[in-house]
């Protein structure tokens, strides 16, 4: 069976400091992958998406950035975080006509 | 463009009662639609979806949604709620451009049960 594992679960960052939240899926192959960021426990807006290794689409301008290194790993980074940058970050991946499946969330607090 | 609608922020039931958490889409094309649960502090967990067939979807925990092309819907119902049910609930769509996958949600409603 898939799984998909976030980590770490919550992180507290100083402003200005880097960023590495790391995202892996087991169990399947060639996964469509996602990072959304939901704020105030609300809607969800996704950051980016990457239908391959190195492959990596940016769905709003930001403070962040994303890799794909590997067909199974999804980072999504930043080189200064900014106060803004707080939320709730969550991981998901689908394969072709299927529903996606998201990992657990990272609970990110700059401050 | 494409969007999901949730209109309600809040949903309050009591406990043995039916529920309905409401959803309305606009998409081109055939949607795929989708619902969710969140627990607080938890990443989404997948309930149901609508790809094509009967209008009238089960999903897990009991749960069901209708899919009504000519209202554009896609309320989740559930005939009788539980305690446990009480949780934030997301309608989403897939976006049909290219071969991305993206889920398009709605803000979220909160489903309060009470006992």
């Amino acid at each position: 069976s898939q799984t998909i594992h976030q980590w770490p679960a919550t992180l507290v960052q100083p402003v200005g400091s880097p960023l590495s939240l790391e995202c892996t899926v087991e169990g399947t192959s060639n996964p469509n992958l996602y990072w959304y960021r939901q704020a105030a426990g609300r809607g969800l807006q996704l950051l980016f998406y990457s239908v391959g290794i190195g492959q990596i689409s940016s769905e709003v301008p930001q403070n962040l950035s994303a890799s794909r290194p590997q067909d199974r790993q999804f980072i999504l980074s930043s080189k200064k975080l900014l106060l803004s940058d707080s939320g709730f970050y969550l991981c998901a991946w689908r394969r072709q006509n299927t529903e996606a499946f998201f990992g657990q969330g990272t609970r990110l607090t700059v401050v | 463009a494409q969007s999901v609608a949730q209109p309600e922020d809040q949903v309050n039931v009591a406990e043995g009662n039916p529920l309905t958490v409401k959803c309305t889409y606009s998409v081109s094309g055939n949607p795929y639609l989708f619902w969710y649960v969140q627990y607080p502090n938890r990443g989404l967990q997948f309930l149901l979806k609508y790809i094509t067939g009967d209008n009238l979807v089960k999903g897990s925990y009991g749960f069901e949604a209708e899919f009504n092309k000519s209202q554009t819907s896609f309320h989740l119902k559930k005939p009788s709620a539980l305690v446990s049910d009480s949780a934030l609930y997301f309608c989403a769509v897939r976006d049909r451009s290219g071969n991305t996958g993206k889920l398009i949600f709605g803000q979220g409603t909160t489903l309060q049960v009470k006992p």
